[in-house]
């Protein structure tokens, strides 16, 4: 496997039950990323983690958890989740240089298309 | 809060035409900007990476340059073809611990044959 994987790559769940999203990055970044690109709206930044201590949230709903055990894996824990979040997500990886600036190019995996019903 | 502006939506052009895609940003304090490159239901693929301290950066077909003063990208297309058929992205990185990318809506670019 090379560059950043996604699994599964899609999903269809209903509101009471729990899933959750695998993203592995084989690139040997020390930086991951979960966005959310729903129809006709921008990709939005959900998750920021940096060697593997979560840094950024934006202000995510309680029923997506995210979890980083490493620097290659990412996870998206989902629980009662709302017809709204049905979107793409995506996950990125990058090389945090310093923590104090900003880290260079990202490189994002397929995503996993979730439908919730 | 940054906000980046894509013109135009979209795009249809005949194979072979030059064309320039426009990235416009609200806050000039980047860290870089990146292009993508996003074919239906699929992930983003990367095209150009420039940081904040360069004008421009080449691959190929493609340029794309920066000014931060005025807050605009953007992406030239060199002697398009089919495929080049793809929605274009263009996303703001600021600074902080890992980058945080504020990403436009994208246009969405037909090349005909």
């Amino acid at each position: 496997e090379t560059g950043v994987t996604q699994t599964p790559r899609h999903l269809v769940m209903g509101m009471t039950n729990k899933k959750s999203l695998k993203c592995e990055q084989h690139l040997g970044h020390n930086a991951m990323y979960w966005y959310k690109q729903s129809a006709k709206k921008p990709l939005e930044l959900m998750f920021v983690y940096s060697l593997e201590e979560r840094v950024e949230n934006n202000s995510v709903p309680s029923r997506f958890s995210p979890e980083c055990p490493n620097s290659s894996h990412l996870f998206l824990h989902l629980h009662t989740l709302q017809p709204e979040d049905s979107a793409l997500y995506l996950c990125a990886s990058s090389q945090d240089r310093a923590r104090k600036n900003g880290a260079d190019e990202q490189f994002f995996g397929p995503g996993t298309r979730l439908t919730v019903l | 809060k940054q906000e980046v502006t894509q013109i135009p939506a979209a795009l249809s052009v005949p194979e072979g035409e030059n064309l320039v895609l426009n990235c416009s940003f609200t806050d000039s304090a980047i860290y870089n900007l990146q292009w993508f490159r996003q074919d239906p239901g699929k992930g983003l693929t990367s095209l150009l990476l420039i940081q904040s301290s360069q004008r421009e950066q080449t691959s190929g077909r493609l340029n794309a340059s920066l000014d931060k003063s005025s807050g605009r990208s953007t992406l030239y297309i060199a002697a398009s073809q089919p495929g080049d058929s793809a929605t274009y992205l263009c996303a703001v990185g600021s600074r902080g611990s890992g980058s945080r990318l504020t990403f436009g809506e994208g246009t969405q670019l037909t090349v005909n044959p």
